[in-house]
């Protein structure tokens, strides 16, 4: 059964560099029909997609995060990583990471859904 | 604002059928799963592109779409169905993923 687990820490100060890594465990990161992602969900608030990587190392990331969002991947240790630069308290929320799935028609996507997610990890965002 | 669009509140009450909706443009052209989020936990898939459910949850949740809307049917609601529910689906432009703005499920 394939389970992600979110690690990284809790408390990053204002204008830092958030960075966290979910590790993949009971199945490989290395596969051609999936995507890797990254999910976040302030307090009492609604979900939101941060952005995606594929084992090749594409990425696809949210417009409104994109010129502060980095993803890596290191197949070697089924991981993911998410770093989020120039933090502010606006950043603080529950972050999850999530396997992408997919349905294609040819080449064109029709639908895409997240299956499994990890726990979830707090990130607060103060000095 | 997000581009799919869910109703914020829904009540059902015990035993009967709820629709909870997501309209959006792009459900024109792409297909929406539904995910169940109950507090402190993370979501669950209950539903994938329109109409398929995952091993493990009950066959009373069931998908649809009709032109811009994507729905999720609860057809006899139980007590543990009370929740936040949240589309999925790809923006207008086909590129990127965005979520609904959930809606928050009581059951009665």
């Amino acid at each position: 059964q394939l389970q992600l687990q979110e690690s990284g820490p809790g408390l990053v100060k204002p204008s830092e560099t958030l960075s966290l890594s979910c590790t993949v465990s009971g199945g490989s990161i290395s596969s051609t029909n999936y995507h890797w992602d990254w999910i976040r969900q302030p307090p009492g608030k609604g979900l939101e997609w941060i952005g995606s990587i594929h084992y090749s190392g594409r990425t696809y990331y949210n417009l409104s995060l994109k010129s502060r969002v980095t993803m890596s991947v290191d197949t070697s240790k089924d991981q993911f990583s998410l770093r989020l630069s120039s933090v502010t308290a606006a950043d603080t929320a529950v972050y999850y990471c999530a396997r992408e799935g997919a349905m294609v028609r040819g080449v064109h996507p029709l639908a895409n859904w997240f299956d499994p997610w990890g726990q979830g990890t707090l990130v607060t965002v103060s000095s | 604002s997000s581009e799919l669009t869910q109703d914020p509140t829904v009540s059902v009450a015990l035993g009967q059928t709820v629709r909870i909706t997501c309209q959006g443009d792009s459900l024109r052209t792409y297909y929406a799963s539904w995910y169940q989020q109950k507090p402190g936990q993370a979501p669950v898939l209950v539903i994938y592109a329109k109409d398929n459910r995952p091993s493990g949850i009950p066959d009373r949740f069931s998908g649809s779409s009709s032109g811009n809307t994507a729905s999720l049917t609860i057809t006899g609601a139980q007590a543990e169905d009370e929740a936040d529910y949240y589309c999925n689906s790809r923006d207008s432009s086909g590129t990127h993923l965005v979520f609904g703005g959930g809606t928050k499920l009581t059951v009665l």
